[in-house]
């Protein structure tokens, strides 16, 4: 069983577009998160949600919108997509500030 | 920014030798945390070491965290071909719900 998974695993869209990434995590983790992991392997949080709840945003533009429908998901919409929002897309989760666990990754492509 | 740093950037040494990875970091921290990263993949959680410890074991890796000069240095010995891979120093940030990553170090076990 995958305890952080998320789809897709490759997105290539043309810019203007207006995609989604969806992760699920099975392990009963309150705090859920989404990091960008630049083309020089540098790894930002971009938002962290506590029980459904937004706690963190890391001045990332409004075009992107995390959305936790439980606290079991923490899905991510990013709208007219830009070239610079090329890059991997990591979610993890953690409880109790413990150890993360993050997912595969979403390779975004924008052309 | 809270951004930590790492160094060396890269390292490339022979297999059976003993590799060291450091981390520096400017707040106060809850833990921190080192991650792997195979190419193309997720990142692996390692080791967390807490604030008020000084050094850990787990298997052939030592970490030691001096909080006075906010660094952490990670020691794999006897290394192998498989443990080529980049490797992520992460700060549990005190008052703040989120993992804050260093550059990486890129490690390559030759042969």
């Amino acid at each position: 069983d995958t305890a952080v998974s998320q789809t897709p695993k490759y997105l290539v869209t043309q810019m203007g577009n207006d995609k989604s990434i969806k992760c699920e995590q099975n392990l009963g983790h309150d705090t859920m998160y989404w990091y960008k992991q630049d083309s020089k392997k540098f790894l930002k949080i971009m938002f962290s949600y506590n029980n459904k709840e937004l706690i963190i945003n890391e001045t990332v533009p409004n075009r992107f919108s995390p959305k936790s429908p439980d606290k079991a998901h923490l899905n991510l919409h990013i709208n007219s997509l830009e070239l610079g929002d090329s890059a991997v897309y990591f979610c993890a989760s953690s409880q109790d500030r413990a150890e993360a666990f993050f997912g595969q990754g979403t390779r975004l492509t924008v052309v | 920014s809270q951004q930590g740093e790492e160094d060396p950037q890269a390292l490339s040494i022979q297999e059976g030798e003993n590799a060291t990875m450091n981390c520096s970091y400017k707040t106060s921290i809850n833990n921190l945390q080192w991650y792997r990263q195979n190419s193309g993949r997720g990142l692996v959680h390692l080791i967390l070491i807490r604030s008020n410890e000084r050094e850990k074991h787990s298997g052939r890796l030592r970490v030691t965290l001096d909080t006075s000069k906010k660094s952490s240095s990670l020691l794999i010995t006897a290394s192998r071909a498989a443990d080529t891979a980049s490797y992520f120093c992460a700060t549990d940030v005190q008052g703040a719900q989120k993992l804050v990553f260093g550059q990486g170090t890129r490690l390559t076990i030759n042969p």
